[in-house]
């Protein structure tokens, strides 16, 4: 089982750009969440998905959006970067839409924004 | 509306010492509580977590923590700090109704040999 996998690790734009990140759910999970955890400060949801919709979503401006494929996986997309974007993006899973009772986290893919 | 918040955001302690790492929560509803592990350049790993039944929780690599409701705590504790614990510790917090997952800001625990 090779876990919640995300890619690229690391990646570097710049301000205005637009950034796809994507995340592959650990095998048999059906939930996918999206965290950014800036430097020395703790995970902040962003949005979960879930049977291809946005479930849930966190306090984030319309620039963050995301996608969640047939397979599972799901990718989310920074429009318009803003030095502020620059962050840890962490992709979790987890089983049966909506449970927070135990999520398996990526490695994550670090943003930096020039 | 939830919340954690952690108490210090560096401990420090000596090899073989006690690990205490603070947590308080907010929560209008019953919470479940949890407390994760990031490594350096790593993600997170789900260390315990509390959602019903018995408050005194035990985790992995000799963890535990206990449920204190009138306290509002979730403290995270080791009795024989071991060097391989040293890194970022995360308290968090939702519930079975929760449409989001609260992260405290994290306490780095550096262990001295």
């Amino acid at each position: 089982d090779a876990g919640v996998t995300q890619s690229p690790t690391h990646l570097i734009k710049t301000r205005g750009q637009q950034v796809t990140l994507r995340c592959s759910p650990k095998s048999g999970h059906d939930t996918v969440s999206w965290y950014q955890q800036a430097l020395g400060q703790g995970p902040q949801f962003i949005f979960q998905y879930y049977e291809e919709e946005e479930r849930q979503r966190g306090n984030f401006p319309d620039r963050f959006s995301g996608h969640q494929f047939p397979n599972y996986s799901s990718e989310l997309n920074v429009n318009a970067l803003l030095l502020g974007d620059s962050a840890l993006y962490l992709c979790a899973s987890s089983l049966a839409g909506g449970n927070w009772d135990e999520q398996f986290f990526g490695p994550g893919t670090r943003l930096t924004v020039l | 509306a939830q919340s954690v918040t952690q108490l210090g955001s560096h401990v420090s302690v000596s090899e073989g010492a006690l690990v205490l790492l603070r947590c308080n929560y907010s929560s209008s509803v019953p919470p479940y509580l949890f407390w994760y592990v990031q490594y350096p350049n790593q993600g997170l790993q789900l260390l315990l977590k509390y959602t019903t039944g018995a408050t005194l929780v035990k985790g992995i690599n000799g963890f535990e923590a206990e449920f204190k409701k009138s306290e509002t705590s979730f403290h995270l504790t080791k009795p024989s700090a071991h060097m391989s614990d040293a890194a970022e510790y995360f308290c968090a917090v939702t519930s079975n109704t929760g449409n989001q997952f609260y992260f405290g800001t994290g306490t780095s625990l550096t262990v001295i040999p």
